[in-house]
């Protein structure tokens, strides 16, 4: 069955690095999300991604984060100036389509040190 | 706002059991609701969605608008069922908003 992958499982940086996450959703899929839980609190949405261009996002994603598909298969996220507040587990999903359901990644687990 | 609150935290229950997860939504329309499951060191999974009215390893769960709750049920727990649980609504955009999560142990 496909599955979207996640790349690296855990990074550990610096606080004011800069952190690429690494997403391949599932190849037939067009809409892309990434969702971040804090430890012990709830999963919350970041951004969603279709045609090239962000469709939503939620006011955590400030400009601190960006989103690209730099060829046809990664689906990146950005911090550029990592806070210690940025550790925390991000999951990557995709979706068919808007009613279809969003198939989740494996998660990376970011630890700003 | 989508707001979706589940109550209890951990829920320990022997096999052979009934267990019931309770989930409760806030949403202003007509929202879609799911049941997502991650079984230990696994990635999140969908387990249920309401329009599909299915049963899936024996868990049901049932959209009462009335009472704005989509709670899960599973008549006999099982060992397997073991694992991490959680409740999210879908509203008139695509973001998924999730509650906190039930982590659920079944005791042999």
């Amino acid at each position: 069955e496909p599955e979207v992958t996640q790349t690296p499982s855990h990074q550990v940086t610096q606080m004011g690095q800069e952190v690429i996450l690494r997403c391949v959703p599932i190849s037939n899929h067009l809409y892309f999300y990434w969702y971040r839980q804090i430890l012990g609190q709830k999963v919350e949405f970041l951004v969603s991604f279709y045609n090239n261009e962000i469709s939503e996002k939620s006011e955590i994603f400030d400009d601190q984060f960006s989103v690209e598909r730099p060829d046809g298969s990664n689906f990146t996220l950005k911090i550029r100036s990592t806070k210690l507040e940025d550790s925390a587990m991000y999951f990557c999903a995709s979706s068919e389509d808007l009613e279809n359901i969003q198939y989740f990644g494996a998660g990376t687990r970011l630890s700003v040190l | 706002a989508q707001r979706v609150t589940q109550p209890e935290k951990l829920l320990s229950v022997f096999k052979g059991a009934p267990v019931e997860l309770k989930c409760n939504y806030s949403y202003s329309g007509s929202p879609e609701l799911f049941w997502y499951v991650q079984y230990s060191r696994q990635r999140l999974q969908l387990l249920l969605r309401h329009i599909s009215r299915e049963s899936i390893k024996g868990f049901t769960a049932d959209l009462n608008k009335g009472e704005t709750s989509f709670h899960l049920k599973k008549p006999f727990a099982q060992e397997e069922d073991s694992a991490m649980y959680y409740c999210a609504l879908r509203g008139g955009n695509n973001r998924l908003a999730f509650g906190k999560g039930n982590q659920v142990v079944v005791i042999p």
